[in-house]
């Protein structure tokens, strides 16, 4: 049984377009979280959800809109998309939010965007 | 500015040799944690380490929490060719969220 699931694994797509990425976590877990990995494998932070609401939002452009329609779901949508998005991006979740806890990833969607 | 500098980048090494991996700061945390990620998939954790100077063992892997609190070091003994993969530490402070060092991309020829 997955922990943590997202679909799709690749996705390509044109400049401009508009997509999702969903994922999904069967852990019973309180927070959700969403990553971005670039080409040199630094995984950097971009949302975190906590009981479906948003607490942390670094510094990523309003064309990136994460959706929480419950504790076990967290969408990341994006749009008009740009050549720099592509990269593979992670949903993780954790129990809670608090120190030493330990996140579970999904197996990762890669997004070329040509 | 990187928060968390892991070194070396790459290392290429033969099955049966031991390595160290290092994940240094100028920040203190409050925990420190070092997750595996194998090629197509998510980071996995490996352990967590809270205390100054705090070891621990996983089998053929040793971890060390450094006294102030600002370092960490991974050593491999003998490594094997399944433990090839990218480490990766991450640091936690107040804000509870993890900032992942580069990583360390390691493999190990059979």
């Amino acid at each position: 049984d997955t922990a943590v699931s997202q679909t799709p694994k690749y996705l390509v797509t044109q400049m401009g377009n508009d997509k999702s990425i969903k994922c999904e976590q069967n852990l019973g877990h309180d927070t959700m979280y969403w990553y971005k990995q670039d080409s040199k494998k630094f995984l950097k932070i971009m949302f975190s959800y906590n009981n479906k609401e948003l607490i942390i939002n670094e510094t990523v452009p309003n064309r990136f809109s994460p959706k929480s329609p419950d504790k076990a779901h967290l969408n990341l949508h994006i749009n008009s998309l740009e050549l720099g998005d592509s990269a593979v991006y992670f949903c993780a979740s954790s129990q809670y939010i608090g120190d030493g806890n330990e996140q579970f990833f999904g197996p990762g969607t890669r997004l070329t965007v040509l | 500015t990187q928060l968390l500098e892991q070194s070396p980048q790459f290392l290429s090494i033969q099955e049966g040799e031991n390595l160290t991996v290092y994940c240094n700061s100028s920040s203190v945390f409050s925990s420190l944690q070092w997750y595996r990620q194998e090629p197509g998939e998510g980071p996995v954790l490996l352990v967590t380490v809270v205390t100054g100077g705090e070891v621990k063992k996983l089998k053929r892997l040793t971890f060390q929490f450094g006294d102030a609190r600002k370092d960490s070091s991974l050593h491999i003994t003998a490594a094997q060719p399944g433990d090839t993969g990218l480490y990766l530490c991450a640091g936690v402070r107040g804000s509870y969220i993890p900032t992942f060092g580069r990583g360390t991309s390691l493999i190990v020829h059979p």
